[in-house]
């Protein structure tokens, strides 16, 4: 089952460092995996996704690393700034649903000028 | 419209009343889901739609919750006699089409709701 906490896992960097977010994903039928960022006040905005048939994408300043064998995700985020402050989750297609996403709960990155 | 737009952005009702929460897709979006997003929790699944219909209500917590889908577009997601438990975010998120996947699952906005 799911833990329950109200307290989200921070990650505090200094601007112009790399950022390394984690993330255990529960189900190793899921196919599907996306990074979301989320802003105060505002819905989950894609990042990145990655599909189980690869272990590296990347993107404009971000990397997604998956590793099957040990069910984790990781986004890597390069030259960090200000903007890049939000909680991030991660998301997988829940058993291999082509519909339904199951969440992480959240990691809150500060990033400080 | 270019973005999932959900109203209110803030609702605050008292326990027991009943409220209507808004969801409007994106243009041609035909699929579309409900999640509920609790303090500090990542977020819950709550229903799905493809187009009018609902294969998937699995989420709804109780039989105060329900929701509807017209003409393939509004969506509405009602609680009634509202609980304390039920304060949270209520995200509305469209795509293409659930039966292709997830490509460009789309969230609005939010609504606030808190039950006082």
């Amino acid at each position: 089952g799911e833990s329950v906490g109200l307290h989200l896992p921070t990650l505090s960097v200094q601007e112009g460092d790399n950022s390394i977010i984690n993330c255990a994903y529960s189900n190793s039928a899921s196919d599907y995996f996306i990074w979301y960022k989320q802003e105060s006040g505002k819905g989950p905005q894609f990042i990145i996704d990655i599909r189980s048939n690869m272990d590296k994408r990347q993107g404009q300043r971000v990397t997604v690393l998956l590793n099957k064998t040990v069910k984790h995700l990781s986004l890597q985020i390069a030259a960090t700034q200000p903007g890049d402050s939000a909680v991030y989750f991660c998301a997988e297609n829940s058993g291999g649903s082509n519909y339904k996403l199951t969440f992480g709960k959240g990691t809150l990155l500060t990033v400080n000028p | 419209g270019a973005g999932v737009s959900q109203s209110p952005s803030n609702k605050v009702t008292e326990k027991g009343k009943d409220v209507e929460l808004r969801c409007d897709p994106i243009s041609g979006h035909t699929a579309l889901y409900w999640y509920r997003q609790s303090l500090g929790q990542g977020l819950e699944f709550l229903i799905y739609f493809q187009g009018n219909s609902a294969p998937d209500k699995s989420g709804l917590p109780s039989d105060r919750f329900s929701a509807e889908r017209t003409g393939g577009s509004v969506s509405t997601l009602t609680i009634q006699r509202t609980q304390q438990e039920d304060s949270a975010v209520y995200l509305c998120a469209s795509s293409l089409a659930g039966g292709q996947g997830l490509y460009g699952y789309t969230f609005g906005s939010g609504t606030r709701l808190t039950v006082v």
